[in-house]
C-alpha cells in the first residue's frame, strides 16, 4: 500500500464549479499536510499548509484534514480556467515528506 | 516570502557532456534541500536529499556518481549531470526547506535535453 493515495483524474468541472480534492493516507505519525498546484512545465506551488487536524480557508481554497480518517481535501469555490492545474498533496511525519501523484484538473470556459 | 530560485531554466547539450543546475533560495536558509525528476505527466520522484556542508542522501536507483549533488551552503545547492545520455533528458525540479517549517518550497524546475 502506498503511503498516500490520490486519484489522478483527469478531473474536468465547468467554470464555477466547486471542486474537491482529495488524498488518503496509511501513516498515522503524519502531522504536516500540503497541497501544491503545478502548472504545465513549472515547478510546484504551495498553495496550503496545515498542521494536524481541521480547517484552513485562503480566499476560493479550503483545506481540511481528517486525521481520524487519513483523509485530507482541497475545495476550491468558483473554479476558473486559471485554476486548470495538476494538484499534488503532500504529508511529512518530520523525517520524510510523501507526494501524492496528482490530481489533473481542468476548468472549462 | 519563500522563493527558491533554479538556473539555468532550460538547457540543451550533447550526448557525453556535463550539466550543472544551481538551486538557490533567495530569501531563507534552506537546511535541506530536495533534487526530484519529473516525466511529463507523471508525479515527482525524489533523486536525492541534500544537508548543507554534508553528503546527499540517494534514493535507490538514482547514481549517486552520475547525479552529483553539492550543497555548499545554506542558499546554494547545485546538480550535476555528468556525461549526460538522451535518456536523463527530464525536467528537474529542487526544492528547500528551513529549520522549523515542515514544508518545501519548489524551485521553477529546469528542462533538460540531451541530444
Amino acid at each position: 500500500q502506498k503511503e498516500v493515495e490520490q486519484d489522478p483524474g483527469p478531473l474536468s468541472v465547468p467554470e464555477g464549479a466547486i471542486v474537491s480534492l482529495n488524498c488518503t493516507y496509511s501513516n498515522s505519525a503524519f502531522q504536516y499536510f500540503m497541497w501544491y498546484r503545478q502548472y504545465s512545465r513549472k515547478g510546484p506551488e504551495l498553495l496550503m499548509y496545515t498542521y494536524s487536524s481541521g480547517n484552513k480557508e485562503d480566499g476560493r481554497f479550503t483545506a481540511q484534514v481528517d486525521k481520524s480518517s487519513k483523509y485530507i481535501s482541497l475545495f476550491i469555490r468558483d473554479s476558473q480556467p486559471s485554476d486548470s492545474a495538476t494538484y499534488l498533496c503532500a504529508m511529512s511525519d518530520s523525517n520524510q515528506f510523501y507526494f501524492g501523484t496528482g490530481t489533473s484538473l481542468t476548468v472549462i470556459p | 516570502g519563500a522563493v527558491v530560485s533554479q538556473h539555468p531554466s532550460w538547457v540543451i547539450c550533447k550526448s557525453g557532456t556535463s550539466v550543472k543546475i544551481e538551486c538557490r533560495s533567495l530569501d531563507f536558509q534552506a537546511t535541506t534541500m530536495f533534487w526530484y525528476r519529473q516525466f511529463p505527466k507523471q508525479s515527482l520522484m525524489l533523486m536525492a536529499t541534500s544537508n548543507e556542508g554534508s553528503k546527499a542522501t540517494y534514493e535507490q536507483g538514482v547514481e549517486k556518481d552520475k547525479f552529483l549533488i553539492n550543497h555548499a551552503s545554506l542558499t546554494l545547492s547545485t546538480l550535476t549531470v555528468t556525461s549526460a545520455h538522451p535518456e536523463d533528458s527530464s525536467f528537474y525540479i529542487c526544492s528547500a526547506e528551513t529549520a522549523g517549517e515542515e514544508t518545501q518550497y519548489f524551485g521553477p524546475g529546469t528542462r533538460l535535453l540531451v541530444l
